[in-house]
């Protein structure tokens, strides 16, 4: 069973566009994670989020806007998609006291 | 000033020989220190966590932390051409939970 998994793993799309990306966890982790990995592979966070409650949100464009049903999930919707946003997102997630990161297999999202 | 910088390469080594990685952060606050390994196209799988300063072996891997200095440094003893990869060096600080990443090292093991 994959611990965190993430779908879809490509996402091409037009600009302009609206989409979302999904991301489970079944590590009974409670802190899960966005990062976004962009063409020089800089992984830069994004949102974090504590037994569904955000923690972290980073200088993100308010066009991405996460949400977490429970602690095994966090998704992210991309409203009026740009060129820019044209990267790799990962989701983690850990166990807040370890703080141990596990990583899905990313989503590749192009945006033409 | 970045939070967390490497080195980015690229870091040649034949072979069986030792492959040193260097990271330091700027932040003294800091508590949890990670090293990653990036395969091109996959994600980030975790190698190494130190939290002490002193060195911390697991099996050919070494991470070595000096807060006073604030480095992270990750040695990989007899390289293999599969350790060809990117390391990534991460830094938490557990006020507010922040986890910073550097921008990777790339390390390519000549056979």
């Amino acid at each position: 069973d994959t611990a965190v998994s993430q779908t879809p793993k490509y996402l091409v799309t037009q600009m302009g566009n609206d989409k979302s990306i999904k991301c489970e966890q079944n590590l009974g982790h409670d802190t899960m994670y966005w990062y976004k990995q962009d063409s020089k592979k800089f992984l830069k966070i994004m949102f974090s989020y504590n037994n569904k409650e955000l923690i972290i949100n980073e200088t993100v464009p308010n066009r991405f806007s996460p949400k977490s049903p429970d602690k095994a999930h966090l998704n992210l919707h991309i409203n009026s998609l740009e060129l820019g946003d044209s990267a790799v997102y990962f989701c983690a997630s850990s166990q807040r006291a370890k703080n141990i990161q596990y990583f899905g297999a990313g989503t590749r999202l192009s945006v033409l | 000033q970045k939070e967390v910088e490497q080195n980015s390469g690229p870091l040649s080594v034949p072979e069986g020989a030792i492959a040193s990685l260097n990271c330091t952060y700027s932040d003294r606050g800091s508590q949890s220190f990670f090293w990653y390994r990036q395969y091109s196209g996959k994600s980030p799988e975790l190698i190494m966590f130190i939290y002490s300063n002193g060195d911390k072996e697991d099996g050919r891997f070494t991470a070595q932390l000096n807060k006073a200095s604030q480095y992270v440094s990750l040695l990989i003893r007899d390289s293999q051409p599969s350790d060809s990869a990117t390391y990534l060096c991460a830094v938490n600080r557990l006020s507010g939970n922040q986890f910073y990443f550097g921008t990777g090292t790339s390390l390519t093991v000549i056979p």
